[in-house]
Parts: structure tokens; C-alpha cells; sequence
């Protein structure tokens, strides 16, 4: 089945430490996202992935890094310097069909940093 | 930067009832998204339109593009429809990425 993971849907961590979220897909879209929810709030967007080896910040980017070293694969590191990462995050990739994009969602990673 | 705005925050209906949901933008898109996000935090694509009405078993999108408008309808809810429905727009230009630009989403409660 196609589709994207994320891994893992819950994850713990104490303050002040580096924490790696996986987001991969086997759908073959170029484009891939990262976004983060909090409660009361729309999905923002943190960075997003054109194409490989190719990333750019999104509106809340501080505090994130991403890598994009394989078209499947598009990690988000949550630094010690975001300040408030508790929150849901969201992975995406989109493909441009018949003049629009469709973008598929993972299942999210909700991070708790204690 | 587009705004979107859904309304209600929050609502609660008896199973069987017909369900609308509202959202409006303020800058033309290329399509507009309604999403669905299940206590679990997964989001499922319902539907993507630019123009018109769209239908699929018992939820039907609109689309106003003059008025900036869609409206999300659940005919004879259901409690399993209980979820987070959340809108999206995409901007008009963009020919790699597509950034989407989401409402704060609508909480439905369907009591039996």
C-alpha cells in the first residue's frame, strides 16, 4: 500500500535534547512537508522539500532542521533551541495531477518534552 | 497571505441531522481542501475542488470562488463522523511545492 509513516506516534523527551522525527513515503511525490499543530490552532508549516537535497523554512522554521538526502525520506530534528515543541507534528507530500496538488497526510508523531 | 476562517469552532448534533460547516478565505486559491482528522490525529483528504460541488456518499463540498465561500454538508450524520474537519487553500501560483494554508479546523460531536 502506498502511503506515508511516521514513526513513532508517541514519543518522550527531556528538555533540552535533540529529538529526530521520521517521515517517509513511498508514493514517488517530489514535494514533502512538515507541519506542527497545536491545540486551537490551524497546521502551521515548518519546512518544506521541493526535490531532493532541496529544503526551504516554512513560518515557524526556528528551532527545526530537516534533511532530504532521498526522495522517500524527509526527517525533522527538533532542536533544544525550539522553545515550546510539545505539540503534534504532521508529515505531507503532495504530487501536481491535471493542474493541482493533492497532499496526503502521515498519522503524526506527538512529542512530549517533560 | 491568504486567512481562512471556519466556522463553527465547535459543534453538536443528533445523529441523523444535517450538518453544515463553513469556510471562507480572503485571497484567490487554486483549490480549496476539506480535510478530516480523527481523535487519533491522522488527516484523511475528503475532497479538493476549485469550482462548483463535489459529492461522495453523504458528504457533499461547495465552492463559491466569487465569494471566497465553501461549505461542508454531512447528510444524516452519523456518530462515527465525530472528528475535526478542517479546511485548506492553496495559493494560486506554485508550480513544486504546495504550501497549504489551514483553518483552526470544526470539532463535530454526533450523539446517538
Amino acid at each position: 500500500d502506498g502511503g506515508i509513516t511516521q514513526s513513532p506516534k508517541y514519543l518522550f523527551r527531556k528538555e533540552g535534547q535533540n529529538v529526530t522525527l521520521s517521515c517517509e513515503q513511498n508514493l514517488n511525490h517530489d514535494a514533502m512537508y512538515w507541519y506542527r499543530q497545536d491545540p486551537g490552532q490551524g497546521l502551521r508549516l515548518i519546512y518544506y522539500s521541493q526535490i531532493v537535497n532541496d529544503f526551504q523554512k516554512g513560518d515557524i522554521a526556528e528551532g527545526y532542521s530537516v534533511s532530504r538526502e532521498k526522495k522517500e525520506s524527509f526527517p525533522l530534528t527538533v532542536t533544544s533551541a525550539q522553545k515550546n515543541p510539545t505539540a503534534f507534528y504532521l508529515c505531507a507530500s503532495s504530487i501536481r495531477s491535471s493542474g493541482f496538488h493533492e497532499q496526503f497526510f502521515g498519522p503524526g508523531t506527538r512529542l512530549t518534552v517533560l | 497571505k491568504n486567512e481562512v476562517e471556519q466556522s463553527p469552532q465547535n459543534l453538536t448534533a443528533q445523529e441523523g441531522e444535517f450538518i453544515t460547516i463553513n469556510c471562507s478565505y480572503s485571497v484567490g486559491i487554486s483549490a480549496l481542501h476539506w480535510l478530516q482528522q480523527h481523535p487519533g490525529g491522522g488527516i484523511v483528504s475528503l475532497f479538493m475542488l476549485s469550482s462548483g460541488k463535489k459529492k461522495h456518499g453523504r458528504l457533499i463540498a461547495t465552492i463559491n470562488i466569487q465569494e471566497k465561500h465553501s461549505s461542508l454538508h454531512i447528510t444524516a450524520s452519523h456518530p462515527r463522523d465525530s472528528a475535526v474537519y478542517i479546511c485548506a487553500v492553496g495559493p494560486l501560483s506554485g508550480a513544486g511545492s504546495y504550501q497549504l494554508t489551514f483553518g483552526k479546523g470544526t470539532k463535530l460531536s454526533v450523539i446517538p
